[in-house]
């Protein structure tokens, strides 16, 4: 499976959108791009997948670049509840997943 | 559904002894899958199994490690003879053929001392 990058930490603020990116520059044709966070001592809880169309549920939106090389993941109002770790993963299907280290997302008052 | 269950949630043990951690996938659920996370390495794919069969098992550590699924609503993953770097949290994780993602349990926290 193909490799992501994302920036190791980042800071939102209640109420205001969080946009969070991801670099996977190596994806074939046939990879998903999925997210899963993880709050603190639980274990990752599935947000969002998609392949090349932008996908929007009611957790989140995600957005894929035309070249698939990067995407977005957008929290459209961050609540504090949202701190977590966000992981980006490339896969061909949702079984064999690996997580890198991921985004760690702090939502401040 | 209750969800993925766990047991125990947290185990303390001494090095060379036997651990067993237990796993209950949601109902209906033909995929499971064990997990290990530290600090040092994240997450990782020990195990996976399709209707109780052992698919792929590439992420196993060494033999001290092994995992079993004797029918579709229980499995184990035991360590023998267990060592203080075995120490992580161990989630479980299952789905099916139609669904999009994994369901993870909440974990079991290991720690052998």
């Amino acid at each position: 499976d193909a490799k992501t990058t994302q920036p190791p930490s980042m800071d939102c603020a209640e109420g205001r959108a969080a946009n969070l990116p991801c670099n996977h520059s190596t994806i074939s044709g046939n990879e998903y791009v999925y997210w899963y966070r993880q709050i603190h001592s639980q274990g990752p809880q599935y947000i969002i997948h998609g392949l090349k169309n932008n996908e929007t549920n009611e957790m989140a939106s995600l957005i894929i670049t035309e070249d698939r090389k990067s995407s977005t993941l957008i929290l459209p109002h961050a609540t504090l509840r949202d701190t977590a770790v966000y992981y980006c993963i490339v896969s061909l299907s949702w079984g064999k997943l690996q997580f890198g280290a991921g985004t760690q997302v702090v939502v401040t008052p | 559904d209750a969800g993925v269950i766990q047991s125990p949630r947290h185990e303390v043990t001494e090095m060379g002894q036997e651990v067993t951690l237990r796993c209950k996938p949601i109902s209906g659920h033909d995929y499971l899958f064990w997990y290990r996370q530290t600090m040092m390495r994240g997450l990782e794919l020990l195990i996976y199994f399709n209707n109780n069969v052992p698919i792929d098992d590439s992420g196993m550590p060494e033999d001290r490690f092994s995992a079993k699924m004797p029918n579709a609503s229980f499995s184990t993953l035991k360590i023998q003879p267990s060592e203080p770097r075995d120490s992580a949290v161990y989630f479980c994780a299952s789905t099916s053929l139609g669904d999009n993602e994994q369901f993870f349990g909440p974990g079991t926290r290991l720690t052998v001392l």
